[in-house]
């Protein structure tokens, strides 16, 4: 079992609909939690974090967390084609354990005009 | 403010030759990270700096990888002899820990292909 898990896709969704995108994470005492967008042949940039349970909006974008059950999500609303991407998720496992972040290998979102 | 800044953005190679890649981070960001990323996954990561210390090399070949970050600020990877598997993209991030936080920013990569 992978640390972080996220479906490859490619993820299609029509021209202002909502993305949703999930990640779920293998360690329990993980405590951040990243989500970066990587265009094809660029570096990863940062969109969200979020520590606690529960939703964290920044503009189009919401990140979703939910520890319990070890799942991350980030929902795009209003997609443009400009979203299209690959979207990583990346969890801190926490400091008593060598912090370290791990990134899921993505998913690919596709955005239809 | 500058971005992390990564030199050579590209580099071809044969395998058994010797190659090296260069960082700087954002100023200030006493973390920095080298990582490997090959086509359709995540970034892998090899060796995390904080400061001139490596906290973290778990990850990074020994056998032909070293990096260094003399003075806390730049940082070079090297790989010697390469192989042909090494061809990969190599990403430098760097991050002010703050609250706990290790938000990470990237610099544009070095694509490495071996011959």
């Amino acid at each position: 079992q992978k640390e972080v898990e996220q479906n490859s896709g490619p993820l299609s969704v029509p021209e202002g609909a909502i993305a949703s995108l999930n990640c779920t994470y293998s360690d329990r005492g993980s405590q951040s939690f990243f989500w970066y967008r990587q265009y094809s042949g660029k570096s990863p940039e940062l969109i969200m974090f979020i520590y606690s349970n529960g939703d964290k909006e920044d503009g189009r974008f919401t990140a979703q967390l939910n520890k319990a059950s070890q799942y991350v999500s980030l929902l795009i609303r209003d997609s443009q084609p400009s979203d299209s991407a690959t979207y990583l998720c990346a969890v801190n496992r926490p400091r008593s354990s060598a912090s370290k972040i791990i990134f899921g290998s993505g998913t690919r979102l596709s955005i239809r005009p | 403010e500058a971005g992390v800044v990564q030199s050579p953005r590209y580099k071809i190679i044969e395998k058994k030759q010797p190659v090296a890649f260069w960082c700087n981070p954002i100023s200030g960001h006493n973390t920095l990270y080298w990582y490997l990323q090959n086509l359709g996954q995540g970034p892998e990561l090899l060796i995390r700096y904080e400061n001139e210390e490596a906290v973290d090399d778990s990850q990074l070949p020994k056998d032909r990888f070293s990096a260094e970050r003399l003075k806390g600020v730049d940082s070079t990877l090297k790989i010697q002899p390469a192989e042909l598997g090494d061809s990969a993209v190599y990403l430098c991030a760097s991050s002010l820990i703050a609250g706990g936080s290790d938000t990470q920013y990237f610099g544009p990569g070095t694509r490495l292909t071996v011959l």
